[in-house]
């Protein structure tokens, strides 16, 4: 079962725009994680960042994380066309071991 | 280091065959994890081998198994398959159930005819 919801399903913008995705979850957790996939190949590791953390950057991503309201944000900023892609959250829930939780993910189409 | 390996990457089937799934993981890693992606349900955990355990199984059939061996390697097998068993199925590596990031594998596509 999927552990929360991704806002929106879809996005498109245009090149150097900046691009917001939102995910929500359901249980306390350990971490959450940013993955990107591109059409139907791995999922490319992005960003974690630590269920005591608020904010954590890396390039041009930024995550923020809100665990009163269970939710985190993922954005990416001055975007590019080989940014097209999807993008998935994924919660590390306490006491689940090493097993990831996926949300829907965003469908990220960049035009240039 | 290499990246994890998966084999095969394509397979057709036609329903009611088994099939088994290859899944070397990043040197020194123990931990792999196994997950199935599709259309309608999204990415779904299988389940997670450490030192050729089952740690964690997700929930899915009893025709959905696993096992690792010693080397770490670990292969998923789906036997009497269905139709809705079509879909993207991931291998993910870690050093030890207790690490964060999981390492991916480029999947492999199951057609099911």
């Amino acid at each position: 079962s999927q552990q929360g919801e991704e806002d929106p399903q879809a996005l498109s913008i245009q090149e150097g725009e900046n691009a917001t995705m939102n995910c929500s979850y359901k249980t306390s957790i350990n971490n959450l994680q940013w993955y990107r996939q591109n059409s139907g190949r791995g999922l490319v590791h992005l960003i974690l960042i630590r269920s005591n953390e608020r904010e954590k950057h890396s390039g041009r991503l930024r995550v923020t994380l809100d665990t009163s309201k269970k939710s985190s944000s993922l954005l990416i900023t001055a975007s590019r066309a080989a940014d097209t892609a999807s993008y998935f959250c994924a919660t590390d829930a306490r006491n689940q071991g090493g097993k990831l939780i996926f949300g829907q993910g965003t469908e990220l189409s960049v035009k240039p | 280091k290499a990246g994890v390996t998966q084999t095969p990457r394509y397979l057709i089937k036609t329903r009611g065959q088994q099939v088994t799934l290859s899944c070397s993981p990043i040197s020194g890693h123990r931990s792999v994890s196994w997950y199935q992606q599709t259309p309608g349900q999204g990415l779904q955990f299988l389940f997670e081998y450490f030192s050729e355990t089952q740690r964690n199984k997700g929930n899915f059939p009893g025709r959905f198994s696993g096992r690792q061996f010693s080397n770490s390697r670990s292969e998923m097998n789906v036997s009497t398959l269905e139709l809705g068993d079509s879909a993207l199925y991931l291998c993910a590596s870690s050093r030890d159930p207790t690490s964060d990031t999981q390492y991916f594998g480029p999947g492999t596509r199951l057609t099911v005819l």
